[in-house]
């Protein structure tokens, strides 16, 4: 069956890299998503790759692809205070949001 | 241009009552999404609706829960005779078509079953 999973927790000291990671198992995903929560507010698109990329860069983020083992990963450079939030990562074959598939969610700590 | 609004923000209900969920989409948007999210789990869709159409329910439990787009008026989620297993994140999307364009969350609407 589709699954999405993601560590459910993640803390890292301001100006590090933050790397949070992503697996999912259908081999037929087209699009995949980050996207960040923060308190109290909805979700919001910040990237997304499509499955014949395997990197796509925009400012401190870098998302990588690996396809052969259906693993994702967002990499955020020089975290800050205000990137603490939760992130999810989504699966899907089609653009339609009926058939995206959301892990779980992995909070994201900065200590300062 | 305000966001997709969803109200309330907070739900008490008691065991057996019925809740009811709203979900004003973004201006222009046609389309609406609704999703659950229970602890420590990720997004699962419910509902696609269109104005005044259901498009996919694929998500939607068989019993007690019911969702409607009106012409005029936000979308609601009906959950009626509540339990304590309906306790759960709502978390409501709007786009303006279903294919090529981002979909846009609400704040969602936190649901407590006492």
């Amino acid at each position: 069956g589709e699954d999405v999973e993601q560590s459910l927790f993640l803390s890292v000291r301001e100006g590090d890299s933050s790397v949070i990671n992503c697996t999912y198992t259908d081999s037929s995903s087209t699009y995949l998503y980050w996207y960040k929560q923060e308190p109290g507010a909805g979700l919001q698109l910040l990237t997304y790759i499509f499955s014949n990329m395997d990197m796509k860069q925009d400012q401190r983020l870098t998302v990588l692809l690996n396809k052969k083992d259906k693993h994702l990963s967002l990499r955020i450079a020089d975290t800050q205070t205000g990137d603490s939030a939760i992130y999810f990562c989504a699966e899907s074959m089609s653009t339609s949001y009926d058939k995206v598939i959301f892990g779980p969610g992995t909070s994201l700590s900065v200590i300062p | 241009n305000a966001g997709v609004m969803q109200n309330p923000r907070h739900l008490v209900r008691r065991r057996g009552q019925e809740a009811r969920l709203r979900c004003s989409p973004m201006k222009g948007h046609s389309h609406v999404y609704w999703y659950r999210q229970l602890p420590e789990e990720g997004l699962k869709f419910m509902v696609y609706l269109q104005k005044e159409n259901i498009i996919d329910e694929s998500g939607m439990p068989k019993e007690r829960f019911s969702a409607e787009f009106p012409k005029e008026g936000p979308s609601i989620l009906r959950i009626q005779q509540v339990v304590r297993g309906d306790s759960a994140a709502y978390f409501c999307a709007s786009s303006d078509q279903d294919l090529n364009t981002e979909a846009f969350f609400g704040q969602g609407t936190r649901l407590t079953v006492v």
